[in-house]
């Protein structure tokens, strides 16, 4: 059973930075592209950032590229994603994602999410 | 910028069927978009529902469908039930690594 556990959310100022990480289970992680969406309150869901399952391959969305860095690390089976320079509009609960297999192009599983906070 | 368009909000009659559409606000959905969609309710994760179109996720029952309908990717829901009443959410996977959201329907059963 598939399994995602995001942590690492927070309250940060303005201009700060913070690493949320995902850990993954139920899967052999090294096989699967993974990805991270955002939900600001009250707000639909926003497509983040996206790594290829060999981590050869990224891309972000226009909002966050520059400050955002997504990785992953196959010996811990864990995605993360280190957010710079952080804005009160970066405010929401952060999910990490599981691709789908090769030549698919969704969202198959999905973590609980973490509340990232930017407020001074 | 690719903007993904669908219903702010929809109401179904319970045992009704619903038809929630995602559109591309120049252009027109195709199957080379992938669509896919989530329903998610208030404090939950997403779950999803129908990806590549049309093909069920796992345990999803067979009265979600997906299709194309004219120039739009569509969400069918047929025998609505009460716990339907859910967030519904469309992708499009644009190329080059870039998957777009749609704003969301507020999905209503009374």
């Amino acid at each position: 059973q598939v399994q995602l556990v995001e942590s690492g959310g927070g309250v940060v100022q303005p201009g700060g930075s913070l690493r949320l990480s995902c850990a993954a289970s139920g899967f052999i992680f090294s096989n699967y592209a993974m990805h991270w969406v955002r939900q600001a309150p009250g707000k639909g869901l926003e497509w983040v950032a996206f790594i290829r399952f060999d981590g050869t391959g990224k891309n972000y969305a226009a909002s966050v590229k520059g400050r955002f860095t997504i990785s992953r690390d196959k010996s811990k089976n864990t995605l993360y994603v280190q957010m710079n320079s952080l804005r009160p509009e970066d405010t929401a609960v952060y999910y990490c994602a599981k691709g789908g297999e090769r030549g698919t192009y969704f969202f198959d599983s999905w973590g609980q999410g973490t509340l990232v906070t930017v407020s001074s | 910028q690719t903007v993904v368009t669908q219903e702010p909000s929809f109401s179904v009659s319970p045992g009704g069927t619903v038809t929630l559409t995602c559109g591309l606000s120049s252009g027109s959905v195709s199957t080379s978009y992938y669509p896919s969609w989530y329903r998610q309710t208030p404090g939950q994760a997403p779950r999803t529902l129908i990806y590549n179109t049309n093909t069920r996720s796992s345990g999803v029952p067979d009265r979600f469908s997906g299709s194309i309908l004219g120039n739009k990717a569509a969400l069918t829901i047929t025998g609505a039930q009460a716990d339907d009443e859910s967030d519904y959410y469309c992708v499009l996977y644009i190329g080059n690594y870039i998957w777009v959201f749609g704003g969301g329907t507020k999905l209503t059963v009374l």
